[in-house]
């Protein structure tokens, strides 16, 4: 069965610090593997997703995952952090096929001023 | 455009009422999902609908839970009666349609949600 995995249920960094957030995914076949934003009171955005293809994807508001096969994982990673990225994070994995999607637990991203 | 719309916002009620939300997805979208998404986790799908018809409503608690989407278009999830640990976050989305082929993706679009509390 599909599951995943976000190992830091908190994660706290510096305004225009670099950011790191873990993703391990459990998934019999190729994944498709999404990331989405969710601020307080808002739904869920999604930031970028992987397919097939080039392992390293640019997404929205300057963040990028890379997916790593060997290590069942897909973090996501942003060179410098605004305080406006505050919010939770969620990792999911899903079936194209019908739009399905599973999603981690979240992590929850606070910045320092 | 307008997003997915969902009413109410917040909701407080006591144990053993029954409750409604609704949701208004984008225009032209023919799929819909309603997703539970408790404290401190990720959502979690509860029915999904391709048009008016329910083709995935596995994770649905049948004995409480109930949801329509008469026309396809707009839908409502019920929960008669109540119970405390119902107390959640309840997300609508909408995305174009199941695409059915494993090549492309149709991005599902979330409402910011109905908090639920439950006295």
């Amino acid at each position: 069965a599909q599951s995943v995995t976000q190992p830091d249920i908190h994660i706290t960094v510096s305004e225009g610090a670099s950011l790191e957030l873990r993703c391990n995914y459990s998934y019999g076949a190729t994944p498709y593997l999404f990331w989405y934003v969710q601020s307080p009171g808002q739904g869920l955005q999604l930031l970028l997703k992987y397919f097939s293809g080039d392992t390293l994807v640019q997404g929205i508001k300057g963040f990028e995952a890379e997916f790593k096969r060997s290590q069942s994982s897909f973090n996501l990673r942003k060179p410098s952090v605004h305080w406006s990225d505050a919010a939770e994070y969620f990792c999911a994995v899903g079936e194209v096929r019908d739009d399905k999607i599973i999603f981690g637990k979240g992590t929850r991203l606070h910045i320092l001023p | 455009e307008a997003g997915v719309v969902q009413s109410p916002r917040y909701k407080i009620i006591e144990k053993k009422q029954p409750v409604a939300f609704w949701c208004n997805p984008i225009s032209g979208h023919n799929t819909l999902y309603w997703y539970l998404q408790n404290l401190g986790q990720g959502p979690e799908l509860l029915i999904r609908y391709e048009n008016e018809e329910a083709v995935d409503d596995s994770q649905l608690p049948k004995d409480r839970f109930s949801a329509e989407r008469l026309k396809g278009v707009d839908s409502t999830l019920k929960i008669q009666p109540a119970e405390l640990g119902d107390s959640a976050v309840y997300l609508c989305a909408s995305s174009l349609g199941s695409s059915g082929r494993a090549v492309s993706y149709n991005e599902q679009f979330f409402g910011p949600g109905t908090r639920l509390t439950v006295l």
